[in-house]
């Protein structure tokens, strides 16, 4: 049973809509992330966080942003969709520390833009 | 630049047979290589994961083979099972610390006829 969710599950919206994507988790984790999954199958990191108001870009340049005000919640906002965002959106999450590296993902977002 | 290189894209493999998928990695500072499985409408889960002071790690019908020198490292399902359809994802990272961000290869979507 996944320990962090995603909603919605899919989303199907017009170009110009904000739109914003939720991550929960229950598991007390420090670290959360953020991944755009191609329909071609690559997982690409769009945004990361450490911690409570700590928010990092990932190695993908994303229109998105994120915010962090508690450790179990971190949502993905879009100000204007646009068809090139549409993706699948996975969130994941791990406790904090050198030796916790298991990722736990939520089990995605998928969003459609028109 | 793509620092995990996975190869094939895809795989299809008769029940019972063996599959074999690959990896390269560039970045010698990587010193943790989980694999991850993701069925169609989930996010991926962690299937194993082994670092470079060992060879080989068996999980069940799982193993990954680990060469240092080469910088690859491959996951093998043995006796595999329709069940096991699904895309695998090997990744790589550094542990020192907590600047902790998977890198992943671009996916093997595999699939185990009856």
């Amino acid at each position: 049973e996944a320990d962090i969710y995603q909603t919605p599950r899919y989303l199907v919206i017009g170009t110009g809509k904000k739109i914003t994507l939720e991550c929960s988790q229950t598991m007390g984790h420090d670290k959360m992330y953020w991944y755009q999954q191609d329909p071609g199958m690559e997982l690409h990191l769009i945004h990361y966080s450490y911690g409570v108001n700590s928010t990092e870009k990932g190695d993908l340049s994303s229109e998105s942003t994120v915010s962090r005000i508690r450790t179990e919640h971190f949502p993905l906002t879009l100000e204007s969709a646009r068809p090139s965002h549409t993706s699948q959106y996975l969130c994941a999450s791990r406790m904090g520390g050198a030796g916790a590296n298991v990722l736990t993902f939520g089990a995605g977002s998928r969003l459609t833009v028109l | 630049q793509q620092q995990v290189k996975q190869s094939p894209q895809s795989l299809i493999v008769q029940k019972g047979g063996i599959s074999i998928i690959n990896c390269a990695y560039e970045n010698t500072a990587f010193d943790y290589f989980p694999w991850y499985q993701q069925f169609p409408g989930k996010g991926p889960a962690l299937l194993i994961a082994i670092r470079p002071d060992v060879s080989e790690k068996k999980e069940g019908r799982f193993t990954i083979s680990f060469n240092k020198s080469a910088k690859q490292f491959s996951l093998h399902i043995m006796d595999s099972q329709p069940g096991d359809s699904a895309t695998y994802f090997c990744a790589a990272t550094g542990s020192g610390g907590s600047n902790y961000k998977l890198t992943f290869g671009k996916g093997t979507l595999l699939t185990v006829n009856p």
